[in-house]
């Protein structure tokens, strides 16, 4: 079946430095592939996504590249600040049949950065 | 603003109580969701509507019950049989099943 795997958190930064958390998947065929943000008591924020292999999504200084290969999508950034603290979430789209449109979720890593 | 807008933001209900959660979207959406998410995990799918007057249940639709008369309203029922209500629940739309979704600002549900 299909399923997101992240990182365990929580994971804590202090400000300016480089972010990794790591995304692996098991899906049939080609899905979509995409990272949402949560801040506390908020619903979900889409922060980027990828559609097919070797895409590369982009968002405010965040980065992830869909790796087929590796069945991989790990969300980057190189400088955090205080303002990214919040929980993120990896997520697949199955993109064949009946599961269209069911968004299947990791089960988020916590982002907290010092100052 | 175009939006997805959720209410009540809090909600208390006794057990045996059924409630009712209201998800509204101006997107002109075709497609809108009910997920439920409980602290440290991902978020679950309850119910789906690709299309107005067609649901779907998700996978965890057992306690819960849904409607959609009209394309901007897809309101989630907990009815009494839900064993375990306590939790936050999100909307969502996309413009097709294999589109983008965009989530509401959510409602916490408790149960007392």
């Amino acid at each position: 079946g299909n399923s997101v795997t992240q990182m365990e958190g929580p994971v804590t930064l202090s400000e300016e430095a480089f972010l990794t958390i790591n995304c692996t998947y098991t899906a049939t065929g080609y899905p979509s592939l995409f990272w949402y943000v949560q801040y506390p008591g908020e619903g979900l924020q889409l922060l980027l996504k990828a559609t097919k292999a070797d895409d590369k999504g982009s968002n405010k200084g965040f980065e992830a590249t869909y790796r087929k290969e590796t069945t991989s999508f790990h969300l980057e950034k190189g400088s955090v600040q205080v303002s990214d603290s919040a929980v993120y979430f990896c997520a697949l789209s199955p993109n064949y049949g009946g599961s269209q449109g069911n968004l299947i979720f990791g089960k988020g890593t916590k982002l907290s950065v010092k100052p | 603003d175009g939006g997805i807008t959720q209410s009540p933001k809090y909600l208390f209900r006794k057990e045996g109580q059924n409630v009712t959660l209201s998800c509204e979207q101006n997107l002109n959406h075709d497609a809108m969701y009910w997920y439920r998410q409980d602290p440290g995990q991902g978020l679950r799918l309850i119910y789906y509507s690709q299309i107005v007057n067609d649901f779907q249940k998700g996978d965890i639709a057992e306690g819960y019950s849904v409607s959609r008369e009209k394309k901007e309203s897809f309101p989630l029922t907990v009815t009494s049989a839900q064993k375990n209500p306590t939790a936050f629940y999100l909307c969502a739309s996309s413009d097709s099943p294999t589109d983008t979704q965009y989530f509401g600002p959510g409602t916490r549900l408790t149960v007392l």
